[in-house]
């Protein structure tokens, strides 16, 4: 079975421009996760979504950055625009069920995102 | 707020040895999971083992075993025949009932040493 997809793997730009992250989960799974991780923060929820819905964005950092998902098999993370202390490894992850049964989250293989 | 603590942040052992990491807890949720996750170099995020903390009898995958004591919150990772290839950064992590998103640790990193 096909895990979660994420691409670009590895993405470099310089400041202010847009960035745009991709994510296909796992099909069947109903929720995405958006993560983010850096040496100082660990790892944090961006965003939530649970069919489709966005459920929590309490971690977005501001208004710069936004998050879509426009149908059950695809989510983007857009940073626009975007600022050196960006840089980080962004994670979607998916997982079956809803919110209130626990079920494991499976991650992608993250994108490591740096802005100069 | 909810938080995890992961008070080794390094940790060796030798090959085919066994190795405990140690995570405690916090919340006031009594509907919640733990989970291990295990980030070797190449980045990936790995789950390692599940825990339903209605459950009492700890979880077993393979040489990968947990303590959980709930009233302690406590939810340690015991690692049996250590390979080489257990080296990496492994994350405790919990879901609480309510809310759909994990909470991590800010990780152990092991190395196994031939």
């Amino acid at each position: 079975d096909a895990g979660v997809i994420q691409s670009p793997r590895h993405e470099v730009t310089e400041m202010g421009q847009e960035v745009t992250l991709r994510c296909k989960p796992i099909s069947g799974h109903n929720s995405l996760f958006w993560y983010r991780q850096t040496m100082m923060r660990g790892l944090e929820l961006l965003i939530y979504f649970n069919n489709n819905v966005p459920i929590d964005d309490s971690g977005m950092p501001e208004d710069r950055f936004s998050a879509k998902m426009p149908n059950a098999s695809f989510s983007t993370l857009k940073i626009q625009p975007s600022e050196p202390r960006d840089s980080a490894v962004y994670f979607c992850a998916s997982s079956s069920g809803g919110s209130l049964d626990g079920q494991p989250q499976h991650f992608g293989d993250g994108t490591r995102l740096s802005i100069l | 707020a909810q938080t995890v603590t992961q008070s080794q942040p390094e940790m060796s052992v030798q090959e085919a040895e066994t190795v405990t990491l140690s995570c405690t807890y916090d919340t006031s949720e009594s509907n919640y999971y733990l989970f291990w996750y295990k980030q070797p170099p190449s980045r990936q995020m790995i789950l390692v083992i599940r825990q339903e903390a209605y459950k009492q009898q700890n979880a077993t995958e393979n040489r990968f075993s947990v303590n959980f004591q709930k009233a302690a919150k406590s939810f340690s990772l015991k690692i049996s025949d250590s390979q080489l290839g257990d080296t990496a950064m492994y994350f405790c992590a919990f879901i609480r009932g309510s809310q759909g998103n994990l909470i991590f640790g800010k990780g152990t990193k092991l190395s196994v040493k031939p």
